[in-house]
Parts: structure tokens; C-alpha cells; sequence
């Protein structure tokens, strides 16, 4: 089972409303991801939690919070967005731990979840 | 920091082979990936490789390594319709704990 569940799959906020969007996995990965996906790019990193701890934040605006309330669950809490960030989210998640030159084993394989469309009027 | 680039939009016959190119700067990279982005949904893992392979083959899928060139490729044999999608490869940096993807090649199959 690979599968990283996010809800909601849509979701359309007005720029004053708090709303937070989930993901879940339950492959006993350690490593889980927020990513900002717009239209035709690349998927772009926001968050990296690393056994339950913020280990990579790429200078996203405060307005975006992450949460990591245990090893399967990932938040992303949204205050205050505006229409720019309007996109797809996506949360993946990793076995965790670095590799080394030698290792053969990937621990930083990310499996993905469908993603939430995000909308803000 | 790596920088990853493919070519934007690839038109095939169904039934025929597509290849799918893609270069990296960081010759440090440990793991190269293809994910594959059907409309409005996430990431499909396809495939990886390890650096000091130059070639994997699962199934109708083929990845090529130039480790020297830093290139890479993914040839894709009897294509088919649902094969359409948009191809992101992506390149793991030793000692860093995230991948940078590259721009995504549409792959469009005719009937």
C-alpha cells in the first residue's frame, strides 16, 4: 500500500478564512511533504517534516503553518491567503533518513497523494 | 543548487516508442526519478534509478543514465493512449532530504 490520502480534494476560501488542509499515510514513513503545484510548473517545496520535526522550510510565507501532530498526519493551515496562491497542494511522504553514496535502498522514494485544488476569491 | 531540464511536449503514435529526455547539473545526485501527472491528480511513481546504474527496465519502461552527460531518459515502449500525461523527472542531491523536479514533458499520444 503506497497510498497518502488528502482532504479535501477541493477547496475555494475567501482571503479573510482559516482553513486547513490533511494528509494522512500509514506506510510508517517518517518523512512527509507540502508542495505548491500551478498550472503547467513543477511541483514546488514548501515544508519537509522529519520525524515529526520542521526540518526544511523554504521561506514560505507566514500566512501558510504546517503541523505534524504525530508520524501519519500532516496539516497545513492557511490564514489570510491570497488569490496568487491559488493552486493545487500536494503532501507526499518518504521512508526518511539520508541515503548514502552506497545505499541502494531509496528512503527518499515520495509517494504523493491526489491533492487539495485550492481556490481563494 | 540542481537544476533539471526537459523538453516541453512530445507527440507520439499510439503503438509506437516514446523517449523522454532529461539533464541535471548536480553530478552528485544520488537517485533519479520519473513521476508521471495525469490531469487534476498528484504524482505517479514510475520508476528510479541509482547512480551508478546506467540502465532499468520494468516492464514497457526503460531508463537510460549518462552519468557523464547527466543525462537521462525514459523510453516508454508501445505507448498507448493512457500513457498521456505530463512526465516529471527529478534528481535527489546527496545529503539532501528533497528532490528537484524538472519543468514536466507533456507526452501526447495520437490513435
Amino acid at each position: 500500500d503506497t497510498e497518502v490520502t488528502q482532504t479535501p480534494k477541493h477547496l475555494v476560501m475567501g482571503m479573510t478564512n482559516k482553513k486547513s488542509l490533511k494528509c494522512e499515510q500509514h506506510m510508517g514513513h517518517r518523512a512527509m511533504y507540502w508542495y505548491k503545484q500551478k498550472a503547467k510548473k513543477p511541483p514546488e517545496l514548501m515544508f519537509v517534516y522529519s520525524y515529526e520535526k520542521l526540518s526544511i522550510n523554504e521561506s514560505v510565507p507566514s500566512r501558510f503553518s504546517p503541523e505534524c501532530p504525530n508520524s501519519s498526519l500532516l496539516n497545513l493551515h492557511l490564514h489570510a491567503l491570497q488569490p496568487e496562491d491559488s493552486a493545487l497542494y500536494l503532501c507526499a511522504s518518504s521512508q526518511g533518513g539520508l541515503a548514502g553514496a552506497q545505499q541502494r535502498i531509496a528512503k527518499n522514494i515520495q509517494y504523493f497523494g491526489a491533492g487539495t485544488r485550492l481556490s481563494v476569491l | 543548487g540542481e537544476d533539471v531540464e526537459q523538453s516541453l511536449f512530445l507527440s507520439v503514435r499510439e503503438g509506437d516508442s516514446s523517449v523522454i529526455n532529461c539533464t541535471y547539473t548536480d553530478s552528485s545526485s544520488t537517485y533519479l526519478y520519473w513521476y508521471k501527472q495525469e490531469p487534476g491528480a498528484g504524482l505517479q511513481l514510475l520508476t528510479y534509478i541509482f547512480s551508478n546504474m546506467d540502465m532499468k527496465q520494468d516492464q514497457r519502461l526503460t531508463v537510460l543514465l549518462n552519468k557523464k552527460d547527466k543525462h537521462l531518459s525514459l523510453r516508454i515502449a508501445d505507448t498507448q493512449t493512457g500513457d498521456s500525461a505530463i512526465y516529471f523527472c527529478a534528481a535527489e542531491q546527496r545529503g539532501y532530504q528533497k528532490v528537484t523536479f524538472g519543468t514536466g514533458t507533456k507526452l501526447q499520444v495520437i490513435p
